[in-house]
């Protein structure tokens, strides 16, 4: 079973602080992706990331795909209010069809004016 | 650039009536996704359409019934409601077809069910 254990769970900081969220497993993934869920919204995707030790930035918000693919992180710089939200991370099921994702049970990030 | 829709946003069921969550896509996309999202729990999959004509479970199927009605359409029905199937309920689809999974998904916005 390909599980996906995301760290912390809850995070509040002032704006302008930064931050770092952690998505670990026991599994190799062929990808990962992270999504920011907005209070009353559904998750949207920010990245993916495909090769091991990869770096996206987009923005403030800089992911890092494990050289064994079997991490994922997440570090925001300067945080701002707008930041604020769950961050969930997923990845490809094995030997499922139909582009079935798991899903970690995300971090919930509280950036204070 | 519609994406993803869903209706109701909101619904109040009693025990034991029955209702249907729509969800349509307008991205000309493969799959398509229930899941429910509790405090505490995440995401977790009810039921998948992998491509038209074809349905299968997920983590969470049970007291639940979908739907592929054409490539653009994935409904939930719920049967018999219980307090339990209280929760917030998302669809999503992505361009994935086959085994090969990096396609990223694109969500509702969800549709709110309290049951009591």
């Amino acid at each position: 079973t390909q599980l996906l254990e995301q760290s912390p769970q809850f995070l509040s900081i002032q704006e302008g602080e930064n931050l770092t969220v952690y998505c670990n497993s026991s599994s190799v993934f062929s990808s990962l992706q992270w999504y920011r869920q907005e209070p009353g919204e559904g998750p949207v995707l920010l990245v993916t990331v495909v090769t091991g030790g990869e770096v996206k930035k987009l923005k403030r918000l800089t992911f890092q795909f494990g050289d064994a693919r079997k991490d994922s992180s997440l570090h925001i710089t300067a945080a701002q209010p707008g930041d604020t939200g769950l961050y969930l991370c997923a990845g490809p099921t094995i030997k499922a069809a139909g582009n079935k994702l798991t899903f970690g049970g995300g971090t919930r990030v509280l950036v204070k004016p | 650039n519609a994406g993803v829709t869903q209706t109701p946003k909101f619904q109040v069921l009693k025990t034991g009536q029955s209702m249907t969550l729509q969800c349509a896509q307008d991205m000309n996309h493969n799959s398509m996704y229930w899941y429910r999202q509790d405090p505490g729990m995440g995401l977790r999959l009810i039921y998948y359409s992998a491509s038209e004509g074809t349905t299968d479970k997920g983590e969470v199927p049970n007291g639940y019934n979908v739907s592929r009605l054409n490539k653009r359409e994935f409904s939930l029905r719920l049967e018999s409601a219980a307090p339990s199937q209280t929760s917030v309920y998302f669809c999503a689809s992505s361009r994935g077809k086959g085994y090969v999974a990096n396609y990223g998904y694109t969500f509702g916005s969800g549709t709110r069910l309290t049951v009591v």
